[in-house]
């Protein structure tokens, strides 16, 4: 199946600071999923984004397939941030395939 | 709108015991069923998927199996779980022509 890798793995960021989250695929995607898992466990779908960019409040998410990798752009970031994030592909009719996320810490 | 629910939230099992875990759908038709484990915290493995009733693929060998008795009833489970089967499983659905996969809310396993 598509190897997915995300970096960083860890990071931590003061409240208000900004972050980008990167994924890269290894093959051509036809759906690339961004979610967010809170600390109770729960994975939250924050973007579904095979190509182009879009932005849902501080979030945004900007896929280049034609150069296999997608970013997870977080501005003005806030404790409730806190959490895994996950990126997912699929190619063709194949199942998701998860990278290992990046566990984000926001400190007050 | 569509909703997934699982149960129960939190199992503490002994070794050796019995595991079944349910996950329903509601508001969709013929859904694509999934079956994943977390272990470590971090990193979700695809256990199980199935396109429809009576239809299970696995994608690991393990000691768990999967059954779907209905349309939108998925049941993952275990006539002796063993100590590795600790973790924290996810259930998930994707609409047949949607793009979209969703989760619900989790079952912390904990075999001891």
């Amino acid at each position: 199946g598509i190897q997915v890798e995300q970096s960083p793995p860890d990071l931590i960021l003061q409240e208000g600071a900004n972050s980008t989250l990167r994924c890269n695929f290894s093959d051509s995607v036809n759906n690339l999923q961004w979610f967010h898992q809170n600390p109770w466990g729960q994975l939250i779908n924050l973007f579904y984004i095979p190509s182009g960019t879009k932005q849902n409040g501080r979030l945004s998410a900007t896929t280049v397939a034609t150069e296999r990798y997608s970013l997870l752009y977080i501005s003005s970031s806030q404790t409730t941030d806190s959490g895994v994030y996950f990126c997912a592909a699929r190619t063709g009719a194949n199942n998701l395939f998860f990278g290992t996320g990046t566990r984000l810490t926001v400190i007050p | 709108s569509q909703t997934i629910h699982q149960w129960p939230a939190t199992l503490v099992q002994p070794v050796g015991s019995p595991l079944s875990l349910e996950c329903t759908v509601e508001g969709t038709s013929n859904p694509n069923l999934y079956w994943y484990r977390q272990a470590a915290g971090r990193g979700l493995q695809l256990l199980f998927y199935s396109v429809g009733i009576g239809q299970i693929s696995s994608e690991v060998p393990q000691n768990l199996s999967a059954s779907r008795p209905q349309d939108r009833q998925f049941i993952l489970s275990s006539k002796k779980l063993l100590l590795s089967d600790s973790g924290f499983y996810l259930c998930a659905w994707r609409g047949l022509a949607g793009n979209i996969q969703y989760f619900g809310a989790g079952t912390r396993l904990s075999v001891l």
